[in-house]
């Protein structure tokens, strides 16, 4: 099956400041990726679409201010959580279709912590 | 949008029995998934199965897409299987974005 890489899997940071996510797909490319975010015990909910030399498209109610996207390669998507509160904190993880039934492949995951 | 629900929420079987999850969807898919959670959060791919019946192992699915739902068969039951069993579909239309169920919390204890 095709893989897909985070980076890094587990984050810490203060209040206020930025984290960077990176999604990469290692064997294949992908002009659409997927964000979610993952609270404890809860299910994935998606967050936003990634495309690839155009602007993300985001799912109702999350900020596009607050959570950047850059889908700036066919292998690379990049989340930006910008001014991070503890709220915030979650586990992120991202995917992206293949093949030609476009299975989707997820990544490892991101578990961020703002303190 | 399109719902999908999950059942049971929460199982917990003896080592070696068999089990079945049930995923319900409200409107028609193009795709359904299933995925197992591991305890480190991997969601790690069972099944891509629209339609029609597939075995991989010990574990097997069948969707019928005409009603609207899909089961996940796991056979003799072992601790490894622990963890939250994930059905996902993508909508017609929907442009691969995939919805998930809440998800089925299954322990298997030896």
């Amino acid at each position: 099956g095709a893989v897909v890489s985070q980076h890094p899997s587990w984050v810490i940071c203060k209040s206020g400041t930025s984290v960077k996510i990176e999604c990469r797909s290692l064997d294949f490319q992908a002009t659409t990726m997927f964000w979610y975010r993952q609270f404890p015990k809860q299910s994935l909910m998606l967050m936003a679409t990634s495309n690839e030399g155009s602007k993300a498209t985001y799912e109702q109610g999350v900020e596009k201010d607050k959570f950047l996207i850059n889908h700036a390669s066919l292998t690379l998507s990049t989340l930006t959580v910008t001014s991070a509160h503890p709220e915030d904190s979650s586990f992120y993880i991202c995917s992206a279709p293949a093949g030609g039934t476009y299975e989707q492949y997820f990544g490892p995951g991101t578990r961020l912590t703002v303190t | 949008g399109i719902q999908v629900e999950q059942s049971p929420p929460d199982l917990i079987l003896q080592e070696g029995a068999n089990s079945t999850l049930r995923c319900n969807f409200s409107d028609s898919v193009n795709n359904l998934q299933w995925f197992h959670q591991n305890p480190w959060g991997q969601l790690i791919n069972l099944f891509y199965i629209p339609s029609g019946t597939k075995q991989n192992g010990r574990l097997s699915a069948t969707t019928v897409a005409t009603e609207r739902y899909s089961l996940l068969y796991i056979s003799s039951s072992q601790t490894t299987d622990s963890g939250v069993y994930f059905c996902a579909v993508e909508p017609v239309n929907a442009g691969n974005m995939l919805t998930f169920g809440g998800g089925t919390r299954l322990m298997v204890k030896p």
